[in-house]
C-alpha cells in the first residue's frame, strides 16, 4: 500500500504566484515523522521541512509554510511568492518509528515556476 | 553539503557488467540507507545498515547486495547489470535507530549509473 500519496503529478505557475502542494500519509505509528525534500535539475535531494506527528501547529519558514492536518492525513506545503529557482520535483516523505526511520516517498510534484 | 559523500558521481557501463557504488556517511552517523530513483519506479528503498549489520530490505533485487564496514562507509554492489538499472542511487546516513530524535535522513548527491 502506498503510504504518501501526492495526487499533483505537475504544476505550473508564474513567477510570485503561491503553489500549494498536497500531501496524504498512511500509517498506523503514533511517532512518526513528515518531510518535504526538494530535487533540482541537478539531481541532488535537499531536506526543506520536517514536521512531528506530536505537534500539529502549522508555521512558516521564509517563503516556505506547511500545513498539517492529523485528522486527515495531510501535510500540504506551501511556497508563497514562487520564484524561478523554485522550480524542482517535490517529494513529501514519512518516516516511521517502527520502520527505524525510514523514508518513505511520495511519487512527487514537478513544479514548473516561469518567469 | 548534506556531508554524505557519493562515489563515483556518473558511471557508464554495459549489460551484464558489475559496479560498485561507495557512500561516506556524515561523521558520528551509524545508519546507512540506499536509494534507488528511476523513471518509473520513483524514489525506492533498498537495504538499510545500522553500525555494520543489515537492518531492514526494501525492495532490492538479489542481484544486487550492500555491507556496511567498520568504518561506516558503505558499498552497494549492482551485478549482472540490465538496461533497468539505470537510475540515480541515492545513499543517506542518520544518526541511528531510536536514537534519531528527529528521524531525518541526510542524503548524498547521488550516483547516475547509464547501463548500456
Amino acid at each position: 500500500a502506498q503510504k504518501v500519496t501526492q495526487a499533483q503529478t505537475e504544476i505550473s505557475v508564474v513567477e510570485k504566484e503561491d503553489v500549494t502542494l498536497d500531501c496524504v500519509y498512511e500509517t498506523r505509528d503514533t511517532t512518526y515523522y513528515l518531510f518535504w525534500y526538494k530535487q533540482p535539475p541537478s539531481g541532488e535531494l535537499v531536506f526543506l521541512i520536517r514536521r512531528n506527528s506530536f505537534d500539529e501547529q502549522n508555521e512558516i519558514s521564509g517563503r516556505y509554510s506547511w500545513n498539517f492536518q492529523k485528522s486527515t492525513s495531510s501535510f500540504n506545503f506551501t511556497i508563497t511568492a514562487s520564484q524561478v529557482v523554485d522550480s524542482a520535483v517535490y517529494f513529501c516523505a514519512l518516516s516511521e518509528v517502527i520502520n527505524d526511520y525510514k523514508l518513505s516517498f511520495g511519487a512527487g510534484t514537478t513544479v514548473t515556476v516561469r518567469a | 553539503d548534506s556531508g554524505v559523500t557519493q562515489t563515483p558521481k556518473h558511471l557508464i557501463t554495459a549489460t551484464g557488467q558489475r559496479v560498485t557504488l561507495r557512500c561516506s556517511p556524515r561523521s558520528g552517523d551509524l545508519s546507512v540507507y540506499w536509494y534507488q530513483q528511476s523513471l518509473d519506479q520513483g524514489l525506492q528503498f533498498l537495504i538499510q545498515y545500522y553500525n555494520g549489520e543489515e537492518r531492514a530490505k526494501g525492495n532490492i533485487l538479489e542481484r544486487f547486495s550492500a555491507q556496511q564496514f567498520p568504518d561506516l562507509h558503505s558499498e552497494l554492489n549492482l551485478s549482472s547489470l540490465e538496461l533497468g538499472d539505470s537510475a540515480l542511487y541515492f545513499c543517506a546516513s542518520s544518526v541511528g535507530s531510536r536514537r534519531t530524535p528527529t528521524g531525518e535522513l541526510f542524503f548524498g548527491e547521488g550516483s547516475r549509473l547509464t547501463v548500456l
